[in-house]
Parts: C-alpha cells; sequence; structure tokens
C-alpha cells in the first residue's frame, strides 16, 4: 500500500530534550516536505527537499532541523524542544514540480501525523 | 508572501443541499490548485485538484478556477453529514511546494 509513514504519532516531551520525527515514504517519490498545524494557524511548511541531499526552508524553519540521506526518508530534527514547538506535525510527499513553461505541482501525500507536546 | 484565503466558518448546511466553499490566492504564478478535506486530528485527505480555468467535476465534488479573478471554489452536491470537515484550499507555484489557506469548517445538518 502506497503511504506516508510517520512516527511516534504522539510524544510528550519536556523543554529542551531533543527528539527527531521520522517520515518515510514508499512511491519513491523525490519531494518530501514538513508541515506544522495549529489552531487559528492552519498548515504552515517548516522545510522541504527535492531530493537526496537537497533541502530548503519553508516558512517557519526556526528551531528544526531535517536531513535527506536516502529518498525515502526525511526525520524532522528539534535539537532543543521548546513550548512554542507544541504542534501537530504532518510530513508529505510527492512527486517534484514540474516546468512547461509555468509549474504545476503534484498533489501531496500526508502521512497520519504527530502530535507533539513539549512540556 | 504568498497567501491563500478562506472563510474560516463555520459554514452551516442543511443535508441533501449544495455547500459552496471558496478560496483567494495572492500569488498569480500559481497554476496548481487542490482541496483537501480533514477531520478534527487527522491528516488532510485530497478531494480535488484543478489546473485549468473552468469547472471540474467528480463525483457529487465540482471545482472551479478563475485564475483571471484569482478565485478557486468547490461545490458539494447532496451534502452528508460525513461531510462534515474542514475543508483546506491549496496553491501550488513551483519548488517550495502548496501554500494552504487556514480552512473552512463545514457542518452539514441532518
Amino acid at each position: 500500500e502506497a503511504q506516508v509513514t510517520q512516527n511516534p504519532r504522539y510524544l510528550i516531551t519536556v523543554t529542551g530534550k531533543k527528539l527527531t520525527v521520522t517520515c518515510s515514504q514508499n512511491m519513491n517519490h523525490e519531494y518530501m516536505s514538513w508541515y506544522r498545524q495549529d489552531p487559528g494557524l492552519g498548515l504552515r511548511q517548516i522545510y522541504y527537499s527535492m531530493n537526496v541531499e537537497v533541502t530548503d526552508k519553508g516558512d517557519v524553519p526556526e528551531g528544526y532541523k531535517v536531513s535527506r540521506k536516502e529518498k525515502r526518508n526525511f526525520p524532522l530534527i528539534l535539537e532543543s524542544p521548546s513550548p512554542n514547538q507544541t504542534s501537530l506535525y504532518f510530513c508529505a510527499s510527492t512527486i517534484l514540480p514540474s516546468w512547461t513553461g509555468t509549474w504545476t505541482n503534484s498533489p501531496l501525500h500526508f502521512g497520519n501525523g504527530t502530535r507533539l507536546t513539549v512540556t | 508572501q504568498k497567501e491563500v484565503e478562506q472563510n474560516s466558518g463555520p459554514l452551516s448546511v442543511p443535508e441533501g443541499a449544495i455547500a459552496s466553499l471558496n478560496c483567494t490566492y495572492s500569488d498569480r504564478g500559481s497554476q496548481s490548485f487542490f482541496w483537501y478535506r480533514q477531520y478534527s486530528g487527522k491528516s488532510p485527505e485530497l478531494i480535488m485538484f484543478i489546473y485549468s480555468n473552468g469547472d471540474k467535476e467528480d463525483g457529487r465534488f465540482t471545482a472551479q478556477l478563475n485564475k483571471a479573478s484569482q478565485y478557486v471554489s468547490l461545490l458539494i452536491r447532496d451534502s452528508q453529514p460525513s461531510d462534515s470537515a474542514t475543508y483546506l484550499c491549496a496553491g501550488g507555484g513551483g519548488a517550495d511546494g502548496l501554500t494552504f489557506g487556514k480552512g473552512t469548517h463545514l457542518i452539514i445538518q441532518p
């Protein structure tokens, strides 16, 4: 079954304790992305990756790191979590946007989400 | 700054009626538009996508795109209680991916 798998689904941690949220996809997608979702603010992109070893900042990258050492995996790393990073996190993947004079983006496939609480 | 605007709602519609959801976008470079449905605490699931001006129909759903007015809409015919959810509009215009609106909360009243 084609899917994006995130782990863990729920995580409660304390300020400053490093954590990693894993994301893996089995669709051979080049493009992967992390979003956070907060009430009243919607989905905001944290980081994205166009391919292995290629990552770039989204709209809210502060306090986060990512890596893309393999095509299927795109972990999100919080080196020193703070309470303002309490949120619902989604990993997503898709094929690369295509250019034919204009850009065409393909639909994102989302993981099931990770609810993170930092106390 | 790319922006996608949606009315947050709630939008209340009687069962069996047509629900009309709207969104506007700021980036004229956006060429691809997506509607996602999201139940509380769950991940967004794709309803429809549209790339060309005009209408696109899929079952009970119709997406409409007007690039001149920078306007996207989603119509849901014969609304069912199971359609009650938050609907996210997203636009994409290149390598930095999709920009999402904050979503419209739709309630279908039995």
